[in-house]
């Protein structure tokens, strides 16, 4: 079992708000980034650290953190945000990485 | 451009080993952390371990610990990870991730290698 617990499935109209939550322990300590992946394809990075973004993510993709909750929000959904969703962080011990079981994002 | 090429697929019999390479171009090797991810098929992404391409040490996951080797060779920029002992349960698609800037967040992914083990 991970440590980093996420729901397994979301779904969003088209043009709506969306989150999408990480839970775990080490979340108090650490931040999550968060990756996005699409059928047969490697995952990309679209969130990480306090809440950056790298070049090329579209900004309505943000991320916050409280407590032992990590969360990415999509503001405005659109159809290409289809996808599965990853949460990656340390693990209690800190010396370790582990993801989030993962989030199927639909949008409708 | 900074890119992570990665060997062609794999099929392994139980008990084998399987070596995946993984070739860094576009940046300074040395200057950014290594992981190995690999997802089974239609499963979760799972963490295997890191390496430091500057010095060599490595840090694994614990359910491998004893059967999976990360390995780097500096004059050709290239990461390996060796797996032994395969089992059906290793079959899944392996990736190599650079650590960014940031730190703690993989920046940029291989295109991943399909590992096979059956008998």
């Amino acid at each position: 079992s991970s440590e980093l617990t996420q729901d397994p499935a979301v779904s969003v109209a088209l043009g709506q708000t969306v989150r999408i939550t990480c839970q775990g322990d080490s979340l108090r300590s650490y931040y999550a980034s968060w990756y996005q992946q699409k059928p047969g394809q490697a995952p990309v990075l679209v969130i990480y650290g306090k809440n950056n973004r790298p070049s090329g993510i579209p900004d309505r993709f943000s991320g916050s953190s409280s407590g032992n909750t990590a969360s990415l929000t999509i503001t405005g959904a659109q159809a290409e945000d289809e996808a599965d969703y990853y949460c990656n962080s340390r693990d209690s011990s800190g010396k370790r990485m582990v993801f989030g079981g993962g989030t199927k994002l639909t949008v409708l | 451009q900074v890119q992570l090429v990665q060997s062609g697929a794999e099929v392994k019999k139980p008990g084998a080993s399987v070596k995946v390479s993984c070739k860094a171009s576009g940046y300074t090797f040395t200057s950014y952390y290594m992981h190995w991810v690999r997802q089974a098929p239609g499963q979760g992404l799972e963490w295997m371990g890191i390496i430091n391409p500057s010095g060599g040490s490595t840090s694994y996951a614990q359910k491998l610990q004893g059967r999976v080797t990360m390995t780097r060779d500096t004059s050709t920029s290239t990461v390996y990870m060796e797996l032994s002992s395969l089992r059906s349960e290793d079959t899944a698609v392996y990736y190599c991730a650079r650590e960014g800037v940031g730190g703690d967040a993989f920046d940029i992914w291989g295109q991943g290698t399909m590992v096979t083990v059956s008998s």
